[in-house]
């Protein structure tokens, strides 16, 4: 079974700049997070969604954060502006509906 | 608001001894506890769980022990080997909502 694939493994760029990065979830997992991870922190959600729709984004920074989920599958998250701050390892995870989460290997975002 | 907080940030101990995990959370509506483990360059990876009606649940090498009186988990992995050196991740949940609240992780070095 595929896992949780997420490109790019890397980003590096410069503040102010805007990235994106995509997610494809476990083939019929309806459920996908995605979560940002600061070097020497545990993992943060920023926002879960339900097949397309978003429950809960409560800790996304929506001034700068954005992320949709079209038609249910593929998931893109996007920062614009980049700030300092933003440097992490942005984790995608997905699950069925009321089961634990499998994660993807993450996008190690540096922001210079 | 750190809802789950562990403590050390770093363990070592010498291959075929007992490695203890320690975990506390504040929360005491969270229902279910996860302990993940994630090796360099990759996502984490679902090592174990416990619900909060069970103070012990045992899969081979790794037993999780969880106090709810003291608010705290444990996590034991006997005998430990050097593929078991990574970060471990301590995770809750609340029974309604499967989003997870990490700990900072402690990294544990197995030595030959």
């Amino acid at each position: 079974e595929a896992g949780v694939a997420q490109s790019p493994r890397y980003k590096i760029i410069e503040k102010r700049q805007s990235v994106a990065f995509w997610c494809n979830p476990i083939s019929g997992h309806a459920t996908l997070y995605w979560y940002q991870q600061i070097l020497g922190q545990g993992p943060k959600l920023l926002i879960q969604f339900q097949n397309n729709g978003v429950v809960d984004d409560s800790q996304l920074p929506k001034d700068r954060f954005s992320a949709e989920r079209l038609k249910g599958v593929d998931s893109t998250l996007k920062i614009q502006p980049a700030k300092l701050e933003d440097s992490a390892v942005y984790l995608c995870a997905s699950s069925l509906v009321g089961t634990r989460a499998f994660f993807g290997q993450g996008t190690r975002l540096t922001v210079v | 608001d750190q809802q789950v907080k562990q403590n050390s940030p770093s363990l070592s101990v010498q291959e075929g001894r007992i490695s203890i995990l320690n975990c506390d959370y504040t929360n005491s509506m969270f229902d279910y506890f996860l302990w993940y483990k994630k090796y360099p360059a990759e996502g984490p990876t679902f090592l174990i769980s416990i619900s909060s009606i069970k103070d012990k649940n045992e899969d081979g090498r790794f037993t999780v022990f969880l106090n709810k009186s003291a608010k705290h988990l444990s996590l034991h992995i006997v005998p430990s080997q050097p593929g078991d050196s990574a970060v471990y991740f301590c995770a809750a949940r609340f029974s309604n909502d499967y989003k997870l609240s990490f700990g900072a992780g402690t990294t544990v070095t197995v030595r030959a």
